[in-house]
């Protein structure tokens, strides 16, 4: 299994307060990403880095922001949570992020914004 | 525009059986299919890819086939199992697109004893 960690695993947070998630990788890959997956839907790409302190927007990147100071760590941090950022949000990694490199998965943190 | 979709939610079969999950996309530029597995609590596995230039990719029990020209693909799971029971998500991406990929909204698949 790769090693990725998510902390924490589950947060229960209210409305308006800052939260920050965090990805820990020891695989040195080069790409990281941060999805969002919500009933009837599936991984929603969030924002992504492809190395340190280069990262861009995804799909769903409106309300997050990230960053990467090293290699092994990706943050991202919700500024002011809405009920709407409940989610269950993956990391994921990738080496050379082209062609047919898969993405290995970390386990997951679920998010609840009251 | 959902550019990857599983149009069954659903799909259930039974132990023995071959298990027929299907996938269409819109952007043609997509050049890179992936199909992922996922149990509850855990993260996504990687499961099975095609490259556009093939049709068919088999992997033991599992084969992914492509139909360029519908924009369709689908995995075929011969024989089913219980232990694959699961949501089962279709990715494609573009080769050299920094690995984005787009998923599918997954297909939850029961293999019934």
């Amino acid at each position: 299994d790769a090693g990725i960690t998510q902390s924490p695993r589950h947060k229960v947070t209210e409305t308006g307060t800052p939260v920050t998630l965090r990805c820990h990788q020891t695989e040195n890959h080069r790409y990281m990403y941060w999805y969002r997956q919500d009933p009837g839907h599936g991984l929603r790409l969030i924002h992504y880095s492809y190395g340190v302190k280069d990262t861009d927007k995804g799909e769903v990147s409106d309300g997050y922001s990230v960053s990467r100071s090293k290699t092994e760590d990706f943050l991202l941090t919700l500024e002011s949570a809405t009920s709407s950022q409940t989610s269950v949000y993956f990391c994921a990694i990738s080496d050379q992020g082209r062609g047919t490199d898969t993405q290995y998965f970390g386990p997951g943190t679920r998010l609840t914004v009251l | 525009d959902q550019q990857v979709k599983q149009n069954s939610p659903s799909l259930s079969v039974q132990e023995g059986r071959i298990s027929i999950l299907n996938c269409d996309y819109t952007n043609s530029m997509f050049d890179y299919f992936l199909w992922y597995k996922k149990y509850p609590a855990e993260g996504p596995t990687f499961l099975i890819s095609i490259s556009s230039i093939k049709d068919k990719n088999e992997d033991g029990r599992f084969t992914v086939f492509l139909n360029k020209s519908a924009k369709h693909l689908s995995l075929h799971i011969v024989p089913s199992q219980p232990g694959d029971s699961a949501v089962y998500f279709c990715a494609a991406k573009r080769g050299t697109n920094a690995g984005k990929s787009t998923f599918g909204d997954g297909t939850t698949l029961t293999v019934k004893p």
